[in-house]
């Protein structure tokens, strides 16, 4: 069973636009929302994070939107670059307790035209 | 800067053959990874070890096993290679929940072919 739902799957965007992927998750317990960016050849970065007491936190061109009612969160890339062209993955975790793990949703493909 | 290492980038094996994946971290981190990585299935989480010695099944745990001898040190071993087990290896670490966030620190990763 699959806890975190990614769309889309690929995404090709131009330069300067607006590049939107969005997740949904099932278990109400996640507290904790990371994105993580991915070059090829490379293994994943953390690029942002979110908890759900804040609907939305910005760092530079990068924008997650949280919205816990609908169990969503989105990552949006404002002004998007080609050397933004990577693989996204979003997950999820609990923060509290004894679980080491996170769910990563099955990513998306980003490609910025010049 | 936190380095997670991992012992090559490209292994080809037979069917049969016992595989070793080596990954070392330099940071003293309490929680080591393994994931296998394909095309359209995302990350998908095979061990996990919190401490040395101790592991835990993630979610594909069948055909693996690991080690964890020493805390920078966390082995991914293919009893018996198979041909489904062709993948991309990533190995990560995390240093335990900081301000509740349990970032984890990815290797390069092992594309590993198994003929």
């Amino acid at each position: 069973q699959q806890q975190v739902k990614q769309s889309p799957q690929s995404l090709i965007v131009q330069k300067g636009g607006i590049s939107i992927i969005n997740c949904a998750y099932e278990n109400t317990a996640f507290d904790y929302f990371p994105w993580y960016q991915q070059f090829p050849g490379k293994g994943p970065a953390l690029l942002i994070a979110i908890r759900p007491d804040v609907s939305e936190k910005k760092e530079g061109r990068f924008t997650i939107s949280f919205n816990k009612s609908a169990k969503q969160f989105s990552l949006h890339i404002m002004d998007s670059q080609p050397g933004d062209s990577a693989t996204y993955f979003c997950a999820a975790s609990i923060s509290g307790g004894s679980n080491y793990k996170l769910t990563f949703g099955k990513g998306t493909l980003l490609t910025v035209n010049p | 800067d936190v380095k997670v290492t991992q012992s090559s980038r490209y292994l080809v094996k037979r069917t049969g053959e016992k595989v070793f994946l080596e990954c070392v971290q330099d940071m003293d981190h309490e929680n080591m990874f393994w994931y296998r990585q394909d095309p359209g299935l995302g990350l998908r989480l095979i061990y996990f070890s919190y401490d040395v010695k101790m592991k835990e099944k993630g979610d594909i745990p069948e055909g693996y096993s690991v080690s964890r001898e020493k805390k920078e040190r966390f082995s991914l071993i293919l009893e018996s290679a198979s041909t489904n087990q062709t993948s991309m290896y990533l190995c990560a670490s995390s240093p335990g929940p900081i301000m509740g966030e349990w970032t984890q620190y990815f290797g390069p990763g092992t594309r590993l072919t198994v003929l």
